[in-house]
């Protein structure tokens, strides 16, 4: 059983364009959603998180938007750079007293310049 | 500040061998944890260690362990390896417990 949905598996975008990433998770225990990004033979590299007492956290170029009636959150990543190209892992974890994280399928992004 | 390091990076083994990863944390995390990656499944959970003790397991088969030294670097180990072994074994680390997890870049396991 998936505890954490993402869409879309792959994306692609032009330069300088917005890629869009969501995730969905039906767990309320989940407090604590970070977004992980992965190169080819590397291991996924934090890149932002968010926890649910706000709707948004921006870190540059990358936003994420949270949504906790829809128990929705997406990954927004503005102009889009071929650099970007990359795996995208949502995940979720719950504050009480585990500390694994459930992971989404990951989207493979490819960014045309 | 140096990041998590694991070792071996790339291992073959034949089946029904055994094997052990190796985890270094970064400097001053006390907890570690660690995923198995896998084109079919994705990341899973497989462990979490803090202060030497397994803390929560994920739905592993018991062939799976690990163990956390008292300076907080953590083995796996895989005994009896079967073909759904092959994966990438990560390996992540956090300064206390529900705290930010980062990840080492991995031990690609193939078994043959």
């Amino acid at each position: 059983q998936q505890q954490v949905k993402q869409s879309p598996q792959s994306l692609i975008v032009q330069k300088g364009g917005i890629s869009i990433i969501n995730c969905a998770y039906e767990n309320t225990a989940f407090d604590y959603f970070p977004w992980y990004q992965q190169f080819p033979g590397k291991g996924p590299a934090l890149l932002i998180a968010i926890r649910p007492d706000v709707s948004e956290k921006k870190e540059g170029r990358f936003t994420i938007s949270f949504n906790k009636s829809a128990k929705q959150f997406s990954l927004h990543i503005m102009d889009s750079q071929p650099g970007d190209s990359a795996t995208y892992f949502c995940a979720a974890s719950s504050g009480t007293g585990a500390n694994n994280l459930f992971f989404g399928t990951g989207t493979r992004l490819t960014v045309i310049p | 500040k140096a990041g998590v390091t694991q070792t071996p990076r790339y291992l073959i083994k034949t089946r029904g061998q055994q094997v052990t990863l190796s985890c270094s944390p970064i400097s001053g995390h006390r907890s570690v944890s660690w995923y198995q990656q896998t084109p079919g499944q994705g990341l899973q959970f497989l462990f979490e260690y803090f202060s030497e003790t397994q803390r929560n397991k994920g739905n592993f088969p018991g062939r799976f362990s690990g163990r956390q030294f008292s300076n907080s670097r953590s083995e796996m180990n895989v005994s009896t390896l079967e073909l759904g072994d092959s994966a990438l074994y990560l390996c992540a680390s956090s300064l206390e417990r529900l705290s930010e997890q980062f990840f080492g870049p991995g031990t690609r396991l193939t078994v043959l």
